[in-house]
């Protein structure tokens, strides 16, 4: 089975550019999570998104940020007007419907960086 | 979600266990205790979780506290690919439960 893919796996974009990001989760999963890794810091939780539904939101910076989850494609997180302070490597998860005990996998990320 | 408390680093020799504590005094009854682990410049690694039983799999070993306050990952015989930062994590059962990641614990194993 594969696992959760993400592409591109290295990005560089201009200042103001817009830099998209690509999530497959897993097989049967319906449930897609982003997280942001600044350099040499934690994992930062952005967004929760259900297939057409965003669940949680409350990690995603209020401008510029974006993402959604469609009936059909993969997720996508969406940065536009990109700044220097947006490079960081970006992982998506994915889970089967909430249950209690289920088990978020993650892909192996994207890293931005801004030039 | 609880919090938890890791220690910032330790190490261990390579083919010896390595026991990694974590204290989540504030747990409460519906959360489970996560363990993954991120080996530099990847995506985090699902270990194990466990709500109050031990757990084991073909990683390691979750022992888990009868008052649920603590918990301890084992990896029975380390290598140096274990090195990474190891998260203990607790995460509600409820729907709409996110993983909420500290600091963890650089585990760094010694040849």
């Amino acid at each position: 089975n594969a696992g959760v893919m993400q592409n591109p796996r290295h990005l560089v974009r201009r200042r103001g550019q817009e830099a998209r990001l690509r999530c497959s989760p897993m097989k049967g999963h319906s449930h897609v999570y982003w997280y942001r890794q600044l350099p040499e810091e934690g994992l930062k939780f952005m967004v929760y998104l259900q297939k057409e539904n965003i669940i949680d939101e409350s990690g995603m910076p209020k401008e510029r940020f974006s993402a959604e989850f469609p009936k059909e494609g993969p997720s996508i997180l969406r940065i536009q007007q990109v700044v220097r302070g947006d490079s960081a490597a970006y992982f998506c998860a994915s889970s089967l419907p909430q249950r209690p005990g289920n088990t978020i996998y993650f892909g192996e990320g994207s890293w931005l960086t801004v030039v | 979600d609880a919090k938890t408390t890791q220690p910032p680093s330790m190490d261990c020799a390579e083919g010896r266990a390595a026991n990694l504590p974590c204290n989540h005094s504030t747990i409460s009854g519906n959360e489970y205790v996560y363990w993954y682990r991120q080996i530099h410049s990847q995506g985090p690694q699902y270990i194990i979780h466990g709500l109050k039983n031990n757990e084991t799999n073909e990683m390691a070993s979750l022992i888990i506290t009868e008052d649920r306050k603590s918990s301890t990952l084992i990896l029975p015989h380390a290598t140096l690919r274990d090195t990474a930062v190891y998260y203990c994590i607790v995460r509600a059962s409820g729907a709409n439960s996110k993983l909420t990641f500290g600091k963890g614990i650089t585990l760094s194993v010694r040849p």
